[in-house]
């Protein structure tokens, strides 16, 4: 079956470094991959989304890798803030299309001032 | 504000009880998607409409249900509560394939 594997240790960095979370994905070959933030007691909030034939996205501080072959995507946050502490999920689309997302468990990031 | 509506924010109720949840989409949105998140788990798939039709289901219990409308607001009923419902629900919406918005969620707890 489909699995998606996000690091279940928190992540903890100093303010100023870039934060590298990472995304695996088994027995399957997605058309997309998103990421999303979610805060404490919040709703999930999409942050990219990534298609297969694109290597990588940037949007501000943030960049998404894609490699297809390896079956991962990478999330960079660069120039990281306190404000950034949160957990980071990514979501594939389950197969069947419809825009169905499955959600990996997250990672939590801790920026230290 | 997501532009995605979900009501009661917190909801209390006894075990054997039964509750409606409420989700209304963000503007221009025709697909809607319920999620579970326990202390323990990540968010779990529950169900999916798209204007007004069931289009997948996901490990939903037989005694949770949901419909979308049709002003395509969407409410879940769950039933026969136990102790182990007690969760955040929330509800997203989306256009075709783009990112989805949450709402905040109704957090349910069962005593």
């Amino acid at each position: 079956s489909q699995k998606i594997e996000q690091n279940s240790e928190a992540l903890n960095i100093q303010e100023g470094k870039t934060a590298t979370l990472t995304c695996n994905y088994t027995n399957y070959s997605p058309a997309y991959l998103q990421w999303y933030r979610q805060d404490p007691g919040r709703g999930p909030v999409f942050l990219l989304l990534i298609r297969e034939n694109e290597k990588e996205k940037r949007k501000e501080r943030l960049k998404v890798t894609f490699d297809t072959t390896l079956k991962q995507s990478l999330f960079h946050i660069t120039a990281s803030q306190p404000a950034d502490s949160a957990t980071y999920l990514c979501a594939l689309p389950l197969s069947g299309g419809y825009n169905k997302l499955i959600f990996g468990a997250g990672t939590r990031l801790a920026v230290h001032p | 504000d997501s532009g995605v509506t979900q009501t009661p924010k917190h909801l209390i109720t006894a075990t054997g009880q039964r509750v409606t949840l409420r989700c209304s989409p963000r503007s221009g949105d025709l697909s809607v998607y319920w999620y579970q998140q326990s202390l323990d788990q990540g968010l779990q798939f529950l169900i999916q409409y798209y204007n007004g039709e069931e289009r997948a289901k996901g490990n939903i219990l037989e005694r949770f249900s949901a419909q979308q409308f049709p002003d395509l607001h969407s409410e879940l009923n769950l039933s026969s509560l136990e102790l182990g419902d007690s969760a955040l629900y929330f509800c997203a919406s989306s256009a075709a394939q783009g990112g989805y918005t949450f709402g905040s969620g109704t957090r349910l707890t069962v005593v």
